[in-house]
C-alpha cells in the first residue's frame, strides 16, 4: 500500500490524559499536512511540514499541540491535556512540492471523554 | 481571509446529472479542488483547476470562473455510491487546503 497511513485509526482517552498520532505520508512527498475535522464541516488547516522544516502553523494550533517530523518522513502529532473540544478527526495529508494535489490518510478519530 | 460556500444538502436522481456550486472571496489562491468524502472516511481527490475553464475526467468535471469567484463540480450519470460529501477548496501559500463546508449529496433511485 503506497497511500497515506494514519495510526491508531481511533482513539478514546480521558480529559486531562496526552496523545499521539502517527502520520506515514507518500514516500516520495516531501510536504505533509495536518488537518482537524468536526462533525459537518470541512477539514481546517493545522501545520504542515517541508521536508523536516515546520514552515506553518494555524492560530487554532494552541500550546498543548505540537507537531514533529524529525527526518523528514513519518510526523507526529500530540495533544497535551486533552479537552473535550479536541474530540474530531485528526487528518494528515501529503502533497509533492512539484504539484498541487494532496492525498490524505484515513485519519485518527479522537475521542475525550 | 478566504470565504467559501456551498449549499448544505443536495438530492439526485440516479443516471441524472446533477451540479454543486461553491462560490467564494478571497485575496488570491493558487488553485480550487474538489474532493469527495464518503462518512467516516478520508476525503479522495475529484479534479482540480488553476485557470479558468472546464476540467474534464471521467463522470466528473468542474469549472473554475476566477473573475466571478464560482465554481462547480459536475457528475453525470450517477450511481448510488456517488452518496457523499462534496468538499470545495481553495489551495494558498504552501499549497494548504481551506475547505468549504461540503455539500452533502443523496443519489435517490
Amino acid at each position: 500500500d503506497t497511500g497515506v497511513s494514519q495510526d491508531p485509526r481511533h482513539k478514546i482517552t480521558k480529559r486531562g490524559q496526552n496523545v499521539t498520532f502517527r502520520c506515514d505520508p507518500i514516500s516520495e512527498h516531501n510536504r505533509l499536512y495536518w488537518y482537524r475535522q468536526t462533525l459537518g464541516q470541512g477539514p481546517e488547516f493545522l501545520t504542515y511540514f517541508q521536508n523536516e522544516a515546520q514552515l506553518e502553523k494555524s492560530r487554532l494550533l494552541s500550546d498543548r499541540f505540537s507537531a514533529e517530523r524529525p527526518k523528514g518522513s513519518f510526523s507526529t502529532l500530540e495533544i497535551q491535556r486533552t479537552e473535550q473540544g479536541d474530540s474530531a478527526m485528526y487528518l494528515c495529508a501529503s502533497s509533492d512540492f512539484d504539484r498541487l494535489e494532496a492525498f490524505f490518510g484515513q485519519g485518527t478519530r479522537l475521542t475525550v471523554v | 481571509g478566504q470565504n467559501i460556500d456551498q449549499p448544505t444538502e443536495m438530492t439526485a436522481t440516479e443516471g441524472a446529472i446533477v451540479q454543486i456550486n461553491c462560490t467564494y472571496q478571497t485575496s488570491g489562491f493558487n488553485g480550487l479542488f474538489w474532493y469527495q468524502q464518503h462518512a467516516g472516511e478520508a476525503p479522495t481527490f475529484l479534479s482540480y483547476n488553476v485557470l479558468d475553464g472546464l476540467e474534464e475526467k471521467g463522470r466528473f468535471s468542474s469549472f473554475l470562473s476566477r473573475s466571478k469567484g464560482y465554481s462547480y463540480l459536475l457528475l453525470k450519470e450517477l450511481q448510488m455510491k456517488d452518496s457523499a460529501s462534496y468538499l470545495c477548496a481553495l489551495t494558498g501559500g504552501g499549497n494548504k487546503l481551506t475547505f468549504g463546508t461540503g455539500t452533502q449529496l443523496k443519489v435517490e433511485l
